[in-house]
């Protein structure tokens, strides 16, 4: 398995600021991913960080209001753009390939927007 | 496979009895499949998975079984803990774990001493 962090793992913030929000994994992995996960529901995937290049990103979900960094194989950045109220959200990272043998979680980042 | 609402169903079991999770998958293309368990607080925490070219696997006190056929995949656990008191998710995708997954609504699961 993998040993993943997320910085920070809670926020509270103000309506119309921007957070950034940082993945580290142990090991060199593939493939790295951002999910949003809103109060008590599912997970939905917001992108695919890719490794030298712009990420993937799902329908719905835009660069300007999600933009992601991945400089290299084992860390990556997601921020939150002008948040608003409904962009509270738990954040969680995941990450596959490399050493990994499946698709792995870190422990998610809580956003509240007031 | 999106969220579908803000009221989880809920499967409430009596601590040492088995439990049996379901959920229906969403694409017939799917060919790797995961649980993961989500503890209050806690990001999703893999349990097992299988490959479509399986219609069983084991793990320890767990069992998941997929229904191609009907798209159908559960989770079942044996001896159930207080421990295992929490959120259950089923992911599907194709192309192996190095691909985005589709996430199931979820499961709560809730053992009672």
């Amino acid at each position: 398995s993998a040993v993943i962090s997320q910085k920070p793992s809670r926020d509270i913030c103000q309506r119309g600021t921007s957070l950034t929000i940082q993945c580290q994994v142990d090991s060199q992995v593939t493939m790295m991913f951002w999910y949003r996960q809103q109060p008590g529901q599912s997970l939905t995937l917001i992108a695919t960080a890719n490794q030298g290049s712009e990420a993937t990103y799902e329908s719905g979900f835009v660069i300007d209001k999600f933009p992601i960094s991945r400089p290299n194989l084992t860390f990556s950045t997601l921020t939150v753009s002008n948040m608003s109220p409904e962009d509270s959200s738990i954040y969680l990272c995941s990450v596959a390939g490399g050493y990994t043998d499946t698709q792995y979680f870190g422990p998610g980042t809580r956003l509240t927007v007031l | 496979g999106e969220s579908v609402g803000l009221h989880l169903p809920t499967l409430s079991v009596q601590e040492g009895d088995n439990s049996i999770i379901n959920c229906a998958y969403s694409n017939s293309a799917s060919d790797y499949f995961i649980w993961y368990k989500q503890e209050s607080g806690k990001g999703p925490q893999f349990i097992i998975d299988i490959r479509s070219n399986m219609d069983k696997r084991q793990g320890q006190r767990v069992t998941v079984l997929l229904n191609k056929t009907v798209k159908h995949l559960s989770l079942q656990i044996a001896a159930t803990q207080p421990g295992d008191s929490a959120v259950y998710f089923c992911a599907e995708t194709s192309g192996g774990a190095t691909n985005k997954l589709i996430f199931g609504t979820g499961t709560l699961l809730a053992v009672q001493p």
